[in-house]
């Protein structure tokens, strides 16, 4: 099972801030959260990782909070593109790799 | 940054005939790529963990014998479903990792199976 739950729908104006939260309660020690997107019949496309720190890279910004159970992803200035699936994954940097998708959000951005 | 290819990205076949997909890790090695399976609205599902030089991993309920995976080199992985039925009409999407240490797993374009 999935380690993790995010809400199934989100909507954003576009040139608005996308906050898209992601709970993971059960989250390990050693375990880091890597978000991905999948737009439509695409494969997943890597988005941003972090371990206890927010992360900033020029996709979008990882914010966790400090007990680590939650982490919201900031895409600060939404475009029509950014419309996808969103998932958030928790996996050990140096372990198997094996990542276990849950459900995911849908984010639809609207003009 | 990393790359990894997947052909073909579409393919029908007929029922009772087997389809190779590939996978290939573009500009880097890969030990290890994974298999997933995506139904229409629905999540990625791991079938298989494939290691270069050894036999693939094969998640719970995913047939083996139905779903033939060979890694021969470390930039190649492929996928064969055999005997295929309408209900494998699926969209296949495989995943390598990058280099040591940088955590992320790269995913193929993806491959979409149609069985008549």
């Amino acid at each position: 099972d999935a380690k993790t739950t995010q809400p199934p729908s989100m909507d954003c104006a576009e040139g608005r801030a996308a906050n898209l939260p992601c709970n993971h309660s059960t989250i390990s020690g050693n375990e880091y959260v890597y978000w991905y997107r999948q737009i439509h019949s695409q494969g997943p496309q890597y988005i941003i990782h972090g371990l206890k720190n927010n992360e900033t890279n020029e996709m979008a910004s990882l914010i966790i909070t400090e007990d680590r159970k939650s982490s919201t992803l900031i895409l600060p200035h939404a475009t029509l593109r950014d419309t996808a699936v969103y998932y958030c994954i928790v996996d050990p940097r140096s372990g198997t790799y094996k990542y276990i998708f849950g459900t995911g959000t849908r984010l639809k951005v609207l003009a | 940054g990393a790359v990894v290819s997947q052909h073909p990205s579409r393919v029908i076949c007929k029922s009772g005939t087997s389809v190779k997909i590939e996978c290939r890790s573009l500009d880097f090695q890969a030990t290890t790529m994974f298999w997933y399976r995506q139904f229409p609205k629905q999540s990625l599902m791991l079938m298989a963990t494939s290691n270069e030089g050894s036999k693939a991993t094969y998640e719970q309920g995913v047939e083996k014998d139905k779903f033939l995976i060979n890694h021969a080199s470390l930039t190649l992985s492929t996928l064969t479903v055999t005997s295929a039925h309408p209900e494998d009409s699926s969209f296949y999407i495989c995943s390598a990792s990058g280099q040591r240490g940088t955590g992320e797993l790269f995913f193929g374009e993806g491959s979409r199976l149609t069985v008549l």
